[in-house]
């Protein structure tokens, strides 16, 4: 099984500041790799696919880099509805899933 | 528009069965594989299987294996997830989620609340 490896747990930012996310796989997933927010009470929602290409309606303020075991995601100046959970996905070894723990960005 | 929506919260005793439904619309139901994944109080995401209802193969995790079934009804483009021998630390939200071939997720149902308690 691929493990997923988020950091760090929480995120502390600022309204308008720059949050980078890590996310490491234990094996090269190539850039099968998805990241999704997730606010309380709340579906996950596709950000990112391929590791880098936004999904539809997403805002050009998230970016998504990385390929083989490290990525990387950017929220380049927060809003105050961008502060929630965000997950990793690895699709390599489908059709078994894995996700990250998760990183929590809250406000500082 | 593409929707999966599910069937409501259920609550049950150690040792029982759930079942929650999951129905498609807004899409070709055949075309497309569904994933179930479970998310406990507080906790990260859990892949649980798959199920591809064109011909109702399906896939699960080692975790859940000889616990968890699904099926799919294509003449009400629904699919199903039973999982058996409930025990407390199932208590999770269970979503069901589509996906094409060899991909990432683009639509998750809005999820069921299976509380398991005595």
């Amino acid at each position: 099984e691929i493990v997923m490896t988020q950091s760090p747990a929480t995120l502390s930012v600022s309204p308008g500041e720059r949050a980078t996310l890590s996310c490491r796989a234990s094996q090269s997933i190539s850039s099968n790799l998805a990241w999704y927010q997730q606010k309380p009470g709340q579906a996950p929602r596709l950000l990112i696919y391929g590791a880098s290409t936004r999904a539809t309606g997403i805002p050009a303020r998230f970016s998504g880099s990385g390929s083989g075991t490290e990525f990387t995601l950017t929220i380049s100046s927060l809003q105050s509805e961008d502060f929630a959970v965000y997950y990793c996905q690895q699709y390599n070894n489908w059709p078994l899933w894995t996700f990250g723990q998760g990183t929590k960005v809250e406000i500082k | 528009q593409v929707q999966l929506v599910q069937s409501g919260a259920e609550v049950k005793k150690p040792g029982a069965s759930v079942k929650v439904s999951c129905r498609a619309s807004g899409y070709t139901f055949t075309n497309y594989y569904i994933h179930w994944v479970r998310q406990a109080p507080g906790q990260g995401l859990e892949w649980m299987g798959i199920i591809y209802p064109s011909g109702g193969t399906t896939s699960y995790a080692q975790k859940f294996q000889g616990r968890v079934t699904m099926t799919r009804d294509t003449s009400t483009s629904t699919v199903f997830m039973d999982l058996s021998s409930l025990r407390s630390e199932d208590t999770a939200v269970y979503y069901c989620v589509r996906a094409a071939y060899g991909d990432y997720s683009d639509y998750w149902g809005q999820g069921t609340l299976v509380t398991v308690s005595s």
